[in-house]
């Protein structure tokens, strides 16, 4: 089965433009969460989506949302790029969203972005 | 606050020697806990995972961690270290909901 899949690999933009990230998630998985990872740190959680809807999101500004289509893949934008946004962007998929009973969030391998 | 701490930002061991990383964290109840690996220019592989029960859980790749409540760690160990074992490595808490909380990585060097 395929894993967690994220496009583009790497993305240059400059100060100020927008970008979109796509992540689509295992089959069959219904959760999608969003990561920030700037280089040398571990990452640091932006959104979960469940079902189409926003259950969670991290101490990020409101330039940064996403949303989540019935085919349960998603996007994160990112608007007004600032130079300090230059990371790499995981997005993970689980079953259910919940860390209770088990579950395990999986990673796609990540859209590096650099903002010059 | 939720938090981990992986006091050691660098680790360089020979190849065929042991290994233990240190995770310690801080949560007050019962936590999910979690080890990553990442080699450069990837994501995030799991290696294991504690969510109750035995203390000692196995992973892949001849990884193993023990959860000790009363020192508040999870360790990472190693018996033998391949050379391909060297990436950065990365503890996990999840707070039973819905995210993970990282340390900030121990990134291993495998001397040959």
């Amino acid at each position: 089965d395929a894993g967690v899949t994220q496009s583009p690999t790497h993305l240059i933009k400059t100060r100020g433009q927008q970008v979109t990230l796509r992540c689509s998630p295992i089959s069959g998985h219904k959760s999608v969460s969003w990561y920030q990872q700037v280089l040398g740190q571990g990452p640091q959680f932006i959104f979960q989506y469940y079902e189409k809807e926003e259950r969670g999101r991290g101490n990020f500004p409101d330039r940064f949302s996403a949303r989540q289509f019935p085919n349960y893949s998603s996007e994160l934008n990112v608007n007004a790029l600032l130079l300090g946004d230059s990371a790499l962007y995981l997005c993970a998929s689980s079953l259910a969203g919940g860390l209770e009973g088990g579950e395990t969030q999986y990673f796609g391998p990540g859209t590096r972005l650099l903002v010059l | 606050a939720q938090s981990v701490t992986q006091p050691d930002i660098h680790i360089t061991v020979s190849e065929g020697a042991s290994l233990e990383l240190r995770c310690n964290y801080s949560y007050g109840a019962t936590p999910y806990l979690f080890w990553y690996v990442q080699s450069p220019g990837q994501g995030l592989q799991l290696l294991l995972k504690y969510f109750s029960g035995d203390t000692l859980v196995q992973g892949i790749k001849g990884f193993e961690a023990e959860f000790k409540r009363s020192q508040s760690s999870f360790n990472l160990r190693k018996p033998s270290v391949h050379w391909s074992d060297a990436a950065e490595y990365f503890c996990a808490v999840g707070p039973g909901t819905y995210k993970y909380i990282f340390g900030t990585g121990t990134r291993l060097k495998v001397l040959a």
